[in-house]
């Protein structure tokens, strides 16, 4: 069955801190691979995306995400966050089927 | 770059009535839409995909004829709920397939029902 699991449901960082998100998926076909971000009380909007090619994937806003088949991962990174970048994240397969969404609060 | 229009933002509605909402690609031609829903500190569950001038293509357990979809041209498709119950409350999203090969998302709609 398809699933797309993000492991961090809340994360809370400080400002300049790095960032990690996971996610990991499980799809029996060719995946495309996107991270989608929602900003409060906007609607969703595309971060990166992946569809083949150089597995490091860069996207707005300084972020990026690598795609790792072996562990069937495709985690979200960027080395120094924003306050502005207090957001939910979702990680999706294939534009269908989306993480539970990680809910990033950057401190000032 | 692709703009997605949802209308309405927030509806409130009686139980037993009937609410669309309306999704507009307003600067490009959608052959394909899509329609979510989100619950409360879940993810999107893509309910249906919406094809112009074909019906649209449910998933499993969405009741096609609870949550009726028309997409009747290149830049319109709507959602119907049918004789809406409290438990259909929820945030409704679509999004389209823009000309950039990218899928572009509405800014969803609040349902509650009453």
């Amino acid at each position: 069955a398809q699933s797309v699991s993000q492991h961090n449901h809340h994360v809370i960082l400080s400002e300049a801190a790095s960032l990690e998100l996971g996610c990991n998926y499980s799809y029996g076909g060719t995946v495309n691979l996107f991270w989608y971000v929602q900003y409060p009380g906007q609607h969703l909007q595309l971060l990166l995306k992946y569809f083949s090619g150089d597995p490091l994937v860069k996207g707005i806003k300084g972020f990026e995400a690598e795609f790792i088949k072996s562990k069937f991962s495709f985690n979200l990174r960027k080395p120094s966050v924003q306050w502005s970048d207090t957001a939910e994240y979702f990680c999706a397969v294939i534009q269908f089927y989306f993480g539970t969404g990680t809910s990033l609060t950057v401190i000032p | 770059g692709a703009v997605v229009s949802q209308h309405p933002s927030r509806v409130i509605c009686k139980s037993g009535t009937s609410v669309k909402i309306e999704c507009r690609s307003l600067d490009f031609q959608a052959t394909t839409m899509f329609w979510y829903r989100q619950f409360p500190k879940k993810s999107l569950m893509l309910m249906a995909t919406s094809n112009e001038g074909s019906k649209a293509t449910y998933e499993q357990g969405v009741e096609k004829d609870k949550f009726l979809i028309n997409h009747a041209s290149l830049t319109l498709s709507t959602l119907t709920v049918t004789s809406a119950h409290p438990e259909d409350s929820s945030f409704y999203i679509c999004s389209a397939l823009d000309r950039g090969g990218g899928y572009t998302f509405g800014s969803g709609t609040r349902l509650t029902v009453v």
